[in-house]
């Protein structure tokens, strides 16, 4: 067990719904970080979160959204779903001045 | 834009000898590298890192070579084990507004690891 929970681990879903997946970063580490993972792809940077605001964004597309709650949990809400959002969706999270610890993901399957 | 590329999408070695992963990257402004193992159904586990202050950092049976003129990092495992399997992935962070060496980290596309017995 990492210290980073992700939830749910999988999720099947028809095109056009909205999802939201959530991550309790390990204890005390203030950052969380969103990658996604596609099919025979690295991991693609989503978003970073710290103590509760935005801290940097990567190509996450506007039909993506996400927060970082008061007691540290996140939110990534995807929404109007397609078919190419299937992916492992990874949430990470750090303290200041150390290393990431990544959850085990939400696989997200849109059929 | 990749900036991290990882060239060979599989390597396969026997149990004992050195397995060498290789990662290129673009981007002249990253200045922290790290190396990540992936075991299915599970999220990655860092491995060992490396500043670009250094050129060798080593932990056990890794060592990670980092040749900043060639744009270039290997990560050597010696010797390789079979549970040593798992794919291998290349980060970097730096050269954006993040600045930290601890920010928006990214990934190479992964190397998949076999270790023969």
């Amino acid at each position: 067990d990492s210290g980073v929970t992700q939830t749910p681990k999988h999720l099947i879903t028809a095109t056009g719904q909205r999802v939201t997946l959530r991550c309790s970063p390990r204890s005390g580490d203030l950052s969380v970080y969103w990658y996604q993972q596609s099919l025979d792809q690295g991991l693609q940077f989503l978003i970073q979160y710290y103590n509760g605001e935005e801290r940097a964004k990567g190509n996450i597309l506007e039909r993506f959204s996400a927060q970082q709650f008061p007691d540290l949990h996140s939110e990534l809400n995807l929404s109007s779903l397609e078919l190419g959002d299937s992916a492992l969706y990874f949430c990470a999270s750090s303290a200041t001045g150390s290393g990431y610890t990544f959850g085990s993901g939400t696989r997200l399957t849109v059929v | 834009d990749q900036q991290v590329k990882q060239n060979s999408p599989s390597l396969s070695v026997q149990e004992g000898r050195i397995s060498i992963l290789n990662c290129d990257y673009t981007n002249s402004m990253f200045d922290y590298f790290l190396w990540y193992k992936k075991y299915p159904a599970e999220g990655p586990t860092f491995l060992i890192s490396i500043s670009s202050i250094k050129d060798k950092n080593e932990d056990g049976r890794f060592t990670v070579f980092l040749n900043k003129s060639a744009k270039h990092l290997s990560l050597h495992i010696v010797p390789s084990q079979p549970g040593d399997s798992a794919v291998y992935f290349c980060a970097a962070s730096g050269g954006d507004a993040g600045g930290t060496s601890y920010g928006k980290l990214t990934f190479g596309q992964g190397t998949i690891l076999t270790v023969h017995p």
